[in-house]
């Protein structure tokens, strides 16, 4: 039983490229969620999306970044036009239900060093 | 503004010995808290969670106390163990589905 899998691992652009990052979730979990982590800090919250659908995007910047997860295929987290700050760490969970209180199952994260 | 907080960055602690980890949150609305473990180059691991209806929940070694009145948790581990050195994170969520985590504290058990 596969866990939730992001590629690529690492990823290295130089400013003003696109970044993509993939996550596909656990087999029968249509729930993704995406988190960010800055060096030194904690975990942060960027969006929820179910099948075809952004239910929260309250924590995505309002430029530059966008997410989709199509009928079929991976999740995907773009970034456009990267500036060294985007340099994180960018971790997608899974769950098979919806809401607060059904656990979240991590991917390894992929992380963007931004030259 | 850090609505949950893991003022101890850090702990060291001796094998066999407790380690207590600690964790306060400011958002009334949170009614559902979480710990997670994290490896280097790893993902967060879900360790334990507890509702705000409860006050204990105990997971073999693992057990985590939520005082709701003073907005504060803390993660017990006894016997603590050479494997159990990780990050820590605590995590808060209401209504919404996304997690609150705090900075984490990173746990060392010594021989």
């Amino acid at each position: 039983n596969a866990g939730v899998m992001q590629n690529p691992r690492h990823l290295v652009r130089r400013r003003g490229q696109e970044a993509r990052l993939r996550c596909s979730p656990m087999k029968g979990h249509s729930h993704v969620y995406w988190y960010r982590q800055l060096p030194e800090e904690g975990l942060k919250f960027m969006v929820y999306l179910q099948k075809e659908n952004i239910i929260d995007e309250s924590g995505m910047p309002k430029e530059r970044f966008s997410a989709e997860f199509p009928k079929e295929g991976p999740s995907i987290l773009r970034i456009q036009q990267v500036v060294r700050g985007d340099s994180a760490a960018y971790f997608c969970a899974s769950s098979p239900l919806a809401g607060p209180y059904n656990e979240q199952f991590f991917g390894p994260g992929t992380r963007l060093t931004v030259l | 503004d850090q609505q949950v907080k893991q003022n101890s960055p850090s702990l060291s602690v001796q094998e066999g010995r407790i380690s207590i980890l600690n964790c306060d949150y400011t958002n009334s609305m949170f009614d559902y808290f979480l710990w997670y473990k994290k490896y280097p180059a790893e993902g967060p691991t879900f360790l334990i969670s507890i509702s705000s209806i409860k006050d204990k929940n105990e997971d073999g070694r693992f057990t985590v106390f939520l005082n709701k009145s003073a907005k504060h948790l803390s993660l017990h581990i006894v016997p603590s163990q050479p494997g159990d050195s990780a990050v820590y994170f605590c995590a808060g969520t209401g209504t919404a589905s996304k997690l609150t985590f705090g900075t984490g504290t990173r746990l060392q058990v010594t021989l």
